[in-house]
Parts: C-alpha cells; sequence; structure tokens
C-alpha cells in the first residue's frame, strides 16, 4: 500500500496562475483533507471532506477551492496563486472525523510563488 | 487566539538524557489529544495518542492534566533517532455536521547530540 500519495512534489508559480494539487489514498478511508505549514504558523486546515461527495472549510480556505473526485482522490485547486500562497502542502486521510481517528499524511507539495 | 501552544525549543539534548515537553491548550471541550512527531522536510506521524490515565510507549510517556488543560510527553533513554519536531495536537473547534477538526500546535524541535 503507497498510503497518501500526492503530486507533484515540487511547483514554481508565477502570481495570477492556476494550478492543481493531486491527492490520492489506498487505505479506503472516508475523510480527506488539505494543510498547509507555514514557518512558525504550525499546521493549518485549508478544507476537509468527511466523506465521499461533501466538502467544508477549514481555517484558512480563503483562495482555495477542492474536488472530492470519488473516495480515493482529493485535490486542491489555486485559481490565482498568490505570493501569501508560498508554502508546503499535505493531503491527510482517516478512516473517518471521529475524534481519535487518526490522520495519515502524504509527503507533502513544496510550492512556491514568484 | 493561540489555542495549542508549544515551547518551540529548541531543545538539544545529549544521547541518553530524559527530556520533556510541555502543550497547553485553550479549548476545554476538547476530547482527543495526540502527539505527532515531524522529521526534517517530511509528512507529520503520529507518535501516540494522550489518554486521560496517561499511556506509554516503550521509552516515550505521555499524560494528560484537564484541569489544567496541558499535555506532557516524555523522553527517556534519548536515541539519535528521536531528533525530530514534535507536534502536539488536539481536536477542536467543533466545525459542525457532527465533525471536529484537528489543532496542530507549532511543534517543538528536538536534536539530540552524539
Amino acid at each position: 500500500n503507497a498510503g497518501v500519495t500526492q503530486t507533484p512534489k515540487f511547483q514554481v508559480l508565477k502570481t495570477g496562475q492556476s494550478m492543481t494539487l493531486q491527492c490520492a489514498q489506498d487505505m479506503n478511508h472516508n475523510s480527506m483533507y488539505w494543510y498547509r505549514q507555514d514557518p512558525g504558523m504550525g499546521l493549518r486546515l485549508i478544507y476537509y471532506s468527511a466523506s465521499e461527495g461533501t466538502t467544508d472549510k477549514g481555517e484558512v480556505p480563503n483562495g482555495y477551492n477542492v474536488s472530492r473526485l470519488n473516495k480515493r482522490e482529493f485535490s486542491l485547486r489555486l485559481e490565482s496563486a498568490a505570493p501569501s500562497q508560498t508554502s508546503v502542502y499535505f493531503c491527510a486521510s482517516s478512516e473517518g472525523v471521529m475524534v481519535d481517528n487518526e490522520q495519515f499524511f502524504g509527503p507533502g507539495t513544496r510550492l512556491t510563488v514568484l | 487566539r493561540k489555542e495549542v501552544e508549544q515551547d518551540p525549543g529548541p531543545f538539544n539534548v545529549p544521547e541518553g538524557a530524559t527530556v520533556a515537553f510541555n502543550c497547553t491548550y485553550s479549548n476545554s471541550a476538547s476530547q482527543s489529544f495526540f502527539w505527532y512527531r515531524q522529521d526534517c522536510r517530511k509528512e507529520p506521524k503520529l507518535l501516540m495518542s494522550v489518554y486521560s490515565s496517561g499511556n506509554e510507549d516503550g521509552r516515550f510517556t505521555a499524560q494528560l492534566n484537564r484541569a489544567s488543560q496541558y499535555i506532557s510527553l516524555l523522553i527517556r533513554d534519548s536515541k539519535l533517532s528521536d531528533s525530530a519536531t514534535y507536534l502536539c495536537v488536539v481536536n477542536g473547534p467543533y466545525s459542525g455536521a457532527g465533525s471536529y477538526q484537528l489543532t496542530f500546535g507549532k511543534g517543538t524541535k528536538l536534536s539530540v547530540i552524539p
């Protein structure tokens, strides 16, 4: 099992460009999440999908959109990238959103917006 | 508002030392508590859950004090391989629809020195 996979691993964008970060999990998990991690800020939740067909905003959703394509895949789209979106993006999944479910993380995407 | 606070460190300790990390949280309604470990430029991984009665996993001991709203992690007989950033994680805030988000602390960096 690959666990949680993310593509791409690295990306450089110019301000105003758009891109989609892809995430897939092979653990048959119901819930999936997108976080960003900035130096000195910790992990912050952007969007999550409690189950296939649902998505909800997290702490920092502005500038992002998500799609839960199917149970396995959850993508994050930046429509018009800004330098403030330079960050490391992590996708995660869990069996469900119950309070004690472990979240499994992908290896991350390092995004730089110039 | 700082919901989960940790001493950022770094903690530089010699091999074999005992080191303790503390974490405080602000949401008194939180029900679940975790320590995650994050190696440099890697994704976070669950180290252990924290239970009210305290729990131990080998050289690692986690304690929870609900009255004071703090969590601790004790590492005994430190190994070089323990060098990492340790993230304190608490469930909350409640986001509706029966789901809970996880709130991550900024992490405490540990370096174990030969």
